[in-house]
């Protein structure tokens, strides 16, 4: 099982910042295999970037994601209000499927 | 415009069964996989289980070995999760998920999820 670190646990920013986010993978994982979900409270989660770096239709332009083998990043270049949430990574190269245990990102 | 529609919230005794449905419009159901993946309070996502509707093929995670079973009804286009030996720690938010139909599918990621399903396991 390829298990997904995502540090840090939690982030305190403000609005405008600029934030990266990591995941880092116990075995390699193919670029095209890793996805960043968005998820706040009550919510369902939302896909923010797949196969590493590609944004689906109506993520905004600020969401980038890079990353290869075992390092992958999410980054958010200006905080907006709504971004504060928990991100998760995802793996899904064969099986099992795995996610990371989450960043918060919280306003200061 | 592709849904997917969970069964409602449920409470149950430990030792017990709970079935949640998924039924899924708006695109080729047999042309995809499901996923299932809970989130227990304050905790974070954790995947349980994919079946694939296009080819006869399922896995669970090994957390989940002999109390997850994953289910499609092509008829219905509804996919199933039934958790056996319900625990106290099983009580969570349940998601069905459309994934790809492959184990090895660069299209497995979750575009697309249920609204969630409130499983509360109480005696």
């Amino acid at each position: 099982e390829t298990v997904l670190t995502q540090f840090p646990g939690t982030l305190s920013l403000s609005p405008g910042d600029r934030v990266s986010l990591s995941c880092r993978a116990s075995q390699a994982v193919g670029a095209r295999y890793v996805a960043w979900y968005q998820k706040k409270p009550g919510q369902t989660p939302r896909l923010l970037m797949y196969g590493a770096s590609t944004r689906p239709t109506g993520i905004p332009d600020r969401f980038s994601g890079s990353g290869s083998g075992t390092d992958f990043t999410l980054t958010i270049t200006s905080l907006e209000p709504e971004d504060f949430a928990v991100y998760y990574c995802h793996q899904y190269y064969g099986s099992p499927h795995t996610f990371g245990g989450g960043t918060k990102v919280e306003m200061k | 415009q592709v849904q997917l529609v969970q069964s409602g919230g449920e409470v149950k005794k430990p030792g017990s069964s709970v079935k949640i449905s998924c039924r899924a419009s708006g695109f080729t159901f047999t042309s995809f996989g499901f996923s299932w993946v809970r989130q227990a309070p304050g905790q974070g996502l954790e995947w349980m289980g994919w079946i694939s509707v296009h080819n006869p093929d399922t896995s669970n995670a090994q957390k989940f070995q002999g109390r997850v079973i994953l289910t499609a009804d092509k008829a219905t286009n509804t996919a199933y999760m039934e958790l056996r030996g319900l625990r106290f720690d099983d009580t969570a938010v349940y998601y069905c998920a459309r994934s790809g139909p492959m184990r090895f599918d660069t299209s497995g990621f979750y575009h697309f999820w249920g609204q969630g399903t409130l499983v509360t396991v109480s005696s």
